[in-house]
């Protein structure tokens, strides 16, 4: 693909719903972060992949955040029990090389959870 | 823990002048460095990265520069454009396979 692709770019649901967000990484890049930017504020850091290496989930605000990557490509954040709190842009970049790669980024799903 | 800070937080300028934006990070020992922009609503657009190894990028009217032992990095606009006012970040990896932390911002308003 022309560059990193997430969807849905929105999306609204009630409090306590679970919610899967999507990202599809430039092909062939092989490392993969996602990110939460909340309004009016910084980017913190989710989790990132690197090829078949083991995540860096630190960044994980609660146990009902998860995140998987399938075939070292399109990667899936979920959120279980949703609260307004998790109200936020999720941004999901990729790069091409594990060591020293320029990363892109996707253009975010807005999550509202109401 | 790394920390990266950017200085001024918003910036107000006429169309047409020159503008240096400020990154600062507190463990020299990164692997590389890149600035972003953000338009409002949008996601982050790569504009430059520079290695470890390197000094300065360039790309049409922005140059940035890296001294890693005093933990800086400019972005420097020349000839600023109303199209320019945007979020500007900057964000450092410290190590090869690791995240990047990203600074807060500079929010550049280019008025005609």
């Amino acid at each position: 693909g022309a560059g990193v692709s997430q969807s849905p770019s929105n999306k609204v649901t009630e409090k306590g719903k679970d919610v899967e967000l999507r990202c599809d990484p430039i092909s062939g890049h092989t490392a993969l972060y996602w990110y939460r930017q909340s309004l009016g504020q910084g980017l913190e850091f989710l989790i990132y992949f690197q090829g078949n290496s083991a995540p860096d989930k630190s960044g994980l605000p609660s146990d009902r955040f998860s995140a998987e990557r399938t075939g070292g490509s399109v990667s899936t954040l979920t959120i279980q029990r949703t609260q307004q709190e998790d109200s936020a842009v999720y941004l999901c970049a990729s790069s091409d090389r594990v060591w020293d790669g320029e990363a892109f980024f996707g253009q975010g799903t807005r999550l509202t959870v109401v | 823990k790394q920390e990266v800070t950017q200085i001024p937080a918003a910036l107000s300028v006429p169309e047409g002048e020159n503008l240096v934006l400020n990154c600062s990070f507190t463990d020299s020992a990164i692997y590389n460095l890149q600035w972003f922009r953000q338009d409002p609503g949008k996601g982050l657009t790569s504009l430059l990265l520079i290695q470890s190894s390197q000094r300065e990028q360039t790309s049409g009217r922005l140059n940035a520069s890296l001294d890693k032992s005093s933990g800086r990095s400019t972005l420097y606009i020349a000839a600023s454009q109303p199209g320019d006012s945007a979020t500007y970040l900057c964000a450092v990896k410290e190590t090869s396979g690791s995240r990047l932390t990203f600074g807060e911002g500079t929010q550049l308003t280019v008025n005609p």
